[in-house]
């Protein structure tokens, strides 16, 4: 069966401190995979996805970035960090052609 | 104008009542519809799929209506532990763009 981990479970970084969220799935190939970004109250933001290694789409011009170097990896990235960069960060994928997303526990990061 | 919008609530019903949860959405490209479910502070797990005939799982039954664009989720005979945020979600087939609602909040009390 599909597994999908993230980590670290929680954040808490001061602003202008770099940041990299990983994300990585298990018992598929090839899937589609995107970052999410929920803030308190709020529904959830698409951040990227990508469809294959090394393709990524941003969907909100921001100071973060992803990138994908593996087949099954995913990562989030930020040089230097914002307040509103605080959020509940949640990493999905689905299988390729299929739209059911599936997400990861997430990261909850506090950016003081 | 928000491409998915749902009643925030809070909807607090008593235990065994019927509720039912609306969600419009914006594009009428719109091909994929689903349901999560979002308990505090945990990730959305997908509770159904929403076809076009419509499509029932036990105590939820899930519609679509194209012309009015919107969605709807019934739950039958609730229990306490369909208390959660469920949300709805909207997917256009030219991309991988989905889009959430931002949940309704549902609390069924004993």
């Amino acid at each position: 069966s599909q597994t999908i981990h993230q980590w670290p479970a929680t954040l808490v970084q001061p602003v202008g401190s770099p940041l990299s969220l990983e994300c990585t799935v298990e018992g598929t190939s090839n899937p589609n995979l995107y970052w999410y970004r929920q803030a308190a109250g709020r529904g959830l933001q698409l951040l990227f996805y990508s469809v294959g290694i090394g393709q990524i789409s941003s969907e909100v011009p921001q100071n973060l970035s992803a990138s994908r170097p593996q087949d099954r990896q995913f990562i989030l990235s930020s040089k230097k960090l914002l307040l509103s960069d605080s959020g509940f960060y949640l990493c999905a994928w689905s299988v390729q052609g299929y739209n059911e997303q599936f997400f990861g526990p997430g990261t909850r990061l506090t950016v003081l | 104008r928000k491409e998915v919008e749902q009643d925030p609530g809070p909807f607090n019903v008593p235990e065994g009542a019927t509720v039912a949860f609306n969600c419009t959405y914006s594009n009428s490209a719109s091909q994929s519809f689903f349901w999560y479910r979002q308990d505090c502070r945990k990730e959305p797990k997908l509770l159904m799929s929403v076809y076009s005939s419509g499509n029932e799982d036990g105590r939820f039954t899930a519609q679509l209506n194209r012309a009015s664009q919107y969605i709807s989720l019934l739950i039958r005979d609730s229990k306490l532990s369909d208390s959660a945020t469920y949300l709805c979600v909207v997917n256009y087939r030219t991309g991988n763009q989905f889009y959430f609602g931002t949940g309704t909040s549902l609390t069924v009390i004993p």
